[in-house]
């Protein structure tokens, strides 16, 4: 079982807000890292998969950065909108080919 | 029609039912899983199917039974459950098998099936 760790576990951040939440894992036998949003009551939704260290992706608002060296993986959110209130799970494919997730970070945004 | 879908969404049973939940993707994927989360606890991966074999079991209880008929469909059968396997269990896709593969793919998941064992 891979540690796979995320922290905060929740936040509160105003409308309007910028905010960033970090995943981190064992880099040793690193594959790819996820970055998977889940709203209440429906399913979660692939936002990212990143492989290379370095590496960083986005998608309107929202983007991520990689460190496969150290183990750690940002998400940042410009702006947060009410519609951004979801959590936000992180999961490290390793060599094994597996995916361990995190608890998640609760994220809500408060009009 | 959303790409995965997942029957029934709630389910309450006693510890000496038999009962079944059913996933059903629409997106020509090859690979499906079933995933458990406990309340406070990361997703737990419990079954893999790649091309309808079972490619991987994570040390899951007997009383649980996965089948897969076909690409499209997995189920999971439950019988004499404990109250500590109340959980939500969530079934998700992808195009290949990551424990095959080795390729990097998003999964896609349903909205889950929320069990309560009494």
């Amino acid at each position: 079982i891979l540690n796979v760790e995320q922290s905060p576990q929740s936040l509160h951040v105003q409308e309007g807000d910028s905010t960033n939440f970090t995943c981190s894992f064992p880099s040793s036998n690193f594959y790819a890292l996820h970055w998977y949003r889940w709203e209440t009551a429906k399913s979660p939704e692939a936002l990212f998969v990143m492989t290379l260290n370095g590496d960083e992706k986005k998608k309107g608002r929202i983007s991520a950065t990689l460190n496969t060296k150290e183990g750690y993986s940002y998400l940042y959110i410009k702006g947060s909108q009410p519609e951004d209130s979801a959590t936000y799970l992180c999961a490290s494919q390793t060599g094994a080919n597996n995916l361990f997730f995190g608890t998640g970070t609760r994220l809500t945004v408060i009009p | 029609e959303t790409g995965v879908t997942q029957t029934p969404r709630h389910l309450v049973m006693g510890m000496t039912n038999k009962k079944s939940l059913k996933c059903e993707q629409h997106l020509g994927h090859n690979a499906m899983y079933w995933y458990k989360q406990s309340a406070k606890k990361p997703l737990e991966l419990m079954f893999v199917y790649s091309l309808e074999e079972r490619v991987e079991n994570n040390s899951v209880p007997s009383r649980f039974s996965p089948e897969c008929p076909n690409s499209s469909h997995l189920f999971l059968h439950l019988h004499t459950l404990q109250p500590e396997d109340s959980a939500l269990y969530l079934c998700a896709s992808s195009q290949d098998a990551v424990v095959i593969a080795e390729r990097v793919g998003e999964l896609f998941f349903g909205e889950g099936s929320r069990l309560t064992v009494l």
